[in-house]
């Protein structure tokens, strides 16, 4: 099924450890994010992108990377995982062209654990 | 920089009931999109309605509708006859059209509904 793909689901970290979200969407989206989720803060926007070697900040960008060198994906990196960054981390694309198709596609998320 | 507000944190209703949940925005911007997601426990996130702030005309999905009122900058979302499958995180968030486009979240409200 088209969609956005998001892996892993679920993970654990210890202290200082990198890793990598992978997203991946196959409807020709320009446009891609990551957001985290947090209690009583709702989702804020970590990384975007508008198109294939473009990316900016969000609200919240410490401690990430982020590259999009396909238009099909967006992979978020932390670099040395803090117990901060546990959070629930949701991939979403979008077309960017302002038209009837203007909404956004969610993965399913990733619970991350940092102890 | 656009903002968004959900000022309840959570909200009840019995089953069969009536409820409203309320968003307010803030933005320069005269045209742009709203959308009210639901996140059941699952965490996936769903679009339940969307409206474009061109249109006068209230959006209606079913037993979901929603009362805009551009001037006050508000967007409130009604649940009519309500389900045991209505209970979920609900989002009010806020896209631009002009510039990077980018999806705004409330904080959330959590819907219960009691049988």
């Amino acid at each position: 099924n088209a969609g956005v793909t998001q892996t892993p689901k679920f993970q654990v970290l210890k202290t200082g450890q990198s890793m990598t979200l992978q997203c991946a969407q196959d409807m020709n989206h320009e446009y891609m994010s990551w957001y985290r989720q947090d209690p009583g803060m709702g989702l804020r926007l970590i990384h975007y992108s508008v198109g294939a070697g473009i990316t900016d900040q969000g609200e919240v960008p410490n401690g990430y990377n982020v590259s999009r060198s396909t238009t099909e994906d967006f992979p978020l990196r932390l670099l040395s995982a803090a117990p901060s960054q546990t959070s629930v981390y949701f991939c979403a694309s979008s077309y960017l062209t302002v038209g009837r198709n203007y909404g956004y596609t969610f993965g399913s998320g990733t619970r991350l654990t940092v102890v | 920089a656009q903002t968004v507000t959900q000022s309840q944190p959570e909200m009840s209703v019995q089953e069969a009931e009536t409820v409203t949940l309320s968003c307010t925005y803030d933005t320069s911007e005269s045209d742009y999109y709203l959308f009210w997601y639901k996140q059941p426990p699952s965490r996936q996130m769903i679009l339940v309605i969307r409206q474009e702030a061109y249109k006068q005309q209230n959006a209606t999905e079913n037993r979901f509708s929603v009362n805009f009122q551009k001037a006050a900058k508000s967007f409130s979302l009604k649940i009519s006859d309500s389900q045991l499958g209505d209970a979920a995180m609900y989002f009010c968030a806020y896209r631009a059209i002009q510039g990077a486009q980018k999806l705004v979240f409330g904080q959330g409200t959590r819907l219960t509904i009691n049988p």
